[in-house]
């Protein structure tokens, strides 16, 4: 069975600063990995994934995560925030095999970025 | 189209009454689910409805009745729902793969008073 940790539930930072969201998985077989951000009283929107292929995958606001195989992690990272980014950020995996269409989510992380 | 839509936005339902919920997309996803969520908590699984047919039910209680009329429109059926039901009731479709990841619609914010 597949699971997913987020090691944070809350991250503060001050705008313009670096930031790093922790996410690793647990999983017997090869996996796809995503990242969704939600806003307050929204639905979540898929900020990026890694499917195969290159380990370092980027989205089109500045975010970009990196696929370890080897220590199970897929961290999300933005190198400068904006207050904008504050918003609750999900790390979430889908097993692969078969028409199994079931995505395990991580329990979120708060980014809560600060003036 | 590469929306999901999902209405109403806001549902207030008594414990005795009937409603629905719908989402519909026009993605041409043969995948669509509906999830639950709790404030501060991540989306939980419902159901999972692959070309049309319901392919997972995560042991969900009977008062929830899910619907696929078509390709393109999912239906929630709501009665008797306890007061602990309410939640964001997100409604998500994927293509035909399970790696492309899903796309959800907003959401219908649910209280049952």
């Amino acid at each position: 069975a597949q699971s997913v940790t987020q090691l944070d539930s809350q991250v503060p930072v001050f705008e313009e600063a670096p930031v790093e969201l922790r996410c690793n998985y647990s999983s017997s077989v090869s996996v796809y990995l995503f990242w969704y951000v939600q806003y307050p009283n929204q639905g979540l929107q898929l900020l990026l994934k890694y499917l195969s292929g290159s380990t370092l995958v980027e989205s089109i606001n500045g975010f970009e995560a990196e696929f370890n195989k080897s220590q199970t992690s897929f961290h999300l990272r933005k190198p400068s925030v904006h207050i904008s980014d504050t918003a609750e950020y999900f790390c979430a995996v889908s097993e692969g095999g078969g028409s199994n269409y079931k995505l395990t989510f991580g329990k979120g992380t708060l980014l809560t970025v600060n003036p | 189209d590469t929306e999901v839509t999902q209405t109403p936005k806001h549902l207030v339902m008594g414990m005795t009454n009937k409603k629905s919920l719908k989402c519909e997309q026009h993605m041409g996803h043969r995948a669509m689910y509906w999830y639950k969520q709790k404030a501060k908590k991540p989306p939980e699984l419902m159901f999972v409805y692959s070309y049309e047919k319901l392919s997972i039910n995560e042991s969900v209680p009977s008062r929830f009745s899910p619907e696929c009329p078509n390709s393109s429109l999912l239906n929630l059926h709501l009665h008797a729902l306890q007061p602990e039901d309410s939640a964001l009731y997100l409604c998500a479709s994927s293509q035909d793969s399970w790696g492309y990841g899903y796309t959800f619609g907003s959401g219908t914010r649910l209280t049952v008073v």
